[in-house]
């Protein structure tokens, strides 16, 4: 069955500096992969997704991710994080499409931002 | 207003108590989910719609029942509330069933079961 590991469940940065935050996912197929955002008390929020092409994907607010198939790895970056970043990020794999499409989720990674 | 929208937004119920958790979306995306949210445990599902009439259980179903009469809404009924079901719960739906799309998330609804 598939899953998402987010190992790091909270992060803190000072705004200015770089981030990284990392996924690792078992899927037996070819993944397809997202990053979501939730700031405080709101729902979820596409940040960028993975389908196929190039390895490195561009998303919302200055974010990227690079796809790793060798690590099974889609980690999230950003390169000078600012203060309303701080929300929580979750890491997700969707399944076979058809009836059983889905989505699975990570557990969250709680990103701080410090001034 | 377009878009997906839950209610209520927060909700209080004594154990045993039935309770619903509308959704409703106004795009006619084809699928539509439901997860809860908790600490320590990220969203987890528990159940899905491909279509109208068409349910399927998620991670976590039990002590939960959905229906789907029509495509645009999607409401998730706990049958006998327990404190466990305390959570954030989240509805969402996404175009069509293949891995390619993005699922849109509705705000949220806080049950407390006391």
């Amino acid at each position: 069955a598939q899953s998402v590991t987010q190992p790091d469940i909270h992060i803190t940065v000072s705004e200015g500096a770089s981030l990284e935050l990392r996924c690792n996912y078992s899927y037996g197929a070819t993944p397809y992969l997202f990053w979501y955002v939730q700031s405080p008390g709101q729902g979820l929020q596409l940040l960028l997704k993975y389908f196929s092409g190039d390895t490195l994907v561009q998303g919302i607010k200055g974010f990227e991710a690079e796809f790793k198939r060798s690590q099974s790895s889609f980690n999230l970056r950003k390169p000078s994080v600012h203060w309303s970043d701080a929300a929580e990020y979750f890491c997700a794999v969707a399944t076979s499409g058809g009836s059983n499409y889905k989505l699975t989720f990570g557990k969250g990674t709680l990103l701080t931002v410090n001034p | 207003d377009a878009g997906i929208t839950q209610s209520p937004r927060y909700k209080i119920t004594e154990t045993g108590r039935q309770v619903t958790l509308m959704c409703h979306q106004t795009w006619s995306h084809s699928y539509m989910f439901w997860y809860r949210q908790d600490l320590g445990h990220g969203l987890r599902l528990i159940y899905y719609s491909a279509a109208a009439d068409i349910t399927d259980k998620g991670e976590v179903p039990d002590g939960y029942v959905v229906s789907r009469s029509k495509t645009e809404n999607f409401p998730l009924t706990l049958e006998s509330a327990t404190r466990s079901q305390t959570s954030v719960y989240f509805c969402a739906s996404s175009v069509q069933g293949a891995r390619n799309t993005e699922a849109f998330f509705g705000q949220g609804t806080r049950l407390t079961v006391v």
